[in-house]
């Protein structure tokens, strides 16, 4: 049992390139979520979803775009990457009353 | 709109004292409230949560805390501090059908430095 995995541990992007942050959990959860958190400003709310199919917005959705086609997986694309997007992402999955983080991913870009 | 302040940034305990760290929330209806600590480098993890009934809640390595409606605070606690305990700790409000874990709202986090 994994739990949540992330992958990469680690990117650097140029200003305007596309990728995708993958997470993964193996834990059956329906619910799953995506956070950046940046210095002195804690984890913000990026999207979420409650099943597989069911997407929605969090706090600071712009420039990400998520999909969920099964319960075990919950990408997260960055469509053109900006540098006020560089910061550590991390995936969640919940089951009833607790939630689950990944590893994270640190992304940056220049 | 939910919303978590924790007015401190960061604070110094030496080994053996006693700890709190401070969390106030905006939530329109009964919250669900949540600790996480975050080590350097690493994930969160979960410390303690809080839906309903006893106010007072226990979790793991030592910490509790207590929910005061009237001050709509949820501080936590420990009696005696580790040098282990050194890491960033983050309080958070939910919202949604699921316990609030889809939508969690977080402070901006508390970071405990342990002093010898």
């Amino acid at each position: 049992n994994a739990g949540v995995t992330q992958t990469p541990k680690f990117q650097v992007l140029k200003t305007g390139q596309s990728m995708t942050l993958q997470c993964a959990q193996d834990m059956n959860h329906e619910y799953m979520s995506w956070y950046r958190q940046d210095p002195g400003m804690g984890l913000r709310l990026i999207h979420y979803s409650v099943g597989a199919g069911i997407t929605d917005q969090g706090e600071v959705p712009n420039g990400y775009n998520v999909s969920r086609s099964t319960t075990e997986d919950f990408p997260l694309r960055l469509l053109s990457a900006a540098p006020s997007q560089t910061s550590v992402y991390f995936c969640a999955s919940s089951s009833t009353a607790t939630q689950y983080f990944g590893p994270g991913t640190r992304l940056l870009v220049l | 709109a939910q919303s978590v302040t924790q007015p401190d940034i960061h604070i110094t305990v030496s080994e053996g004292a006693s700890l709190e760290l401070r969390c106030n929330y905006s939530y329109g209806a009964t919250p669900y409230l949540f600790w996480y600590v975050q080590s350097p480098g690493q994930g969160l993890q979960l410390l303690l949560k809080y839906f309903s009934g006893d106010t007072l809640v226990q979790g793991i390595k030592g910490f509790e805390a207590e929910f005061k409606r009237s001050q709509s605070s949820f501080n936590l606690r420990k009696p005696s501090v580790h040098w282990s305990d050194a890491a960033e700790y983050f309080c958070a409000v939910g919202g949604g059908s699921n316990f609030g874990n889809e939508k969690l709202t977080f402070g901006t986090g508390t970071r405990l430095t342990i002093i010898p």
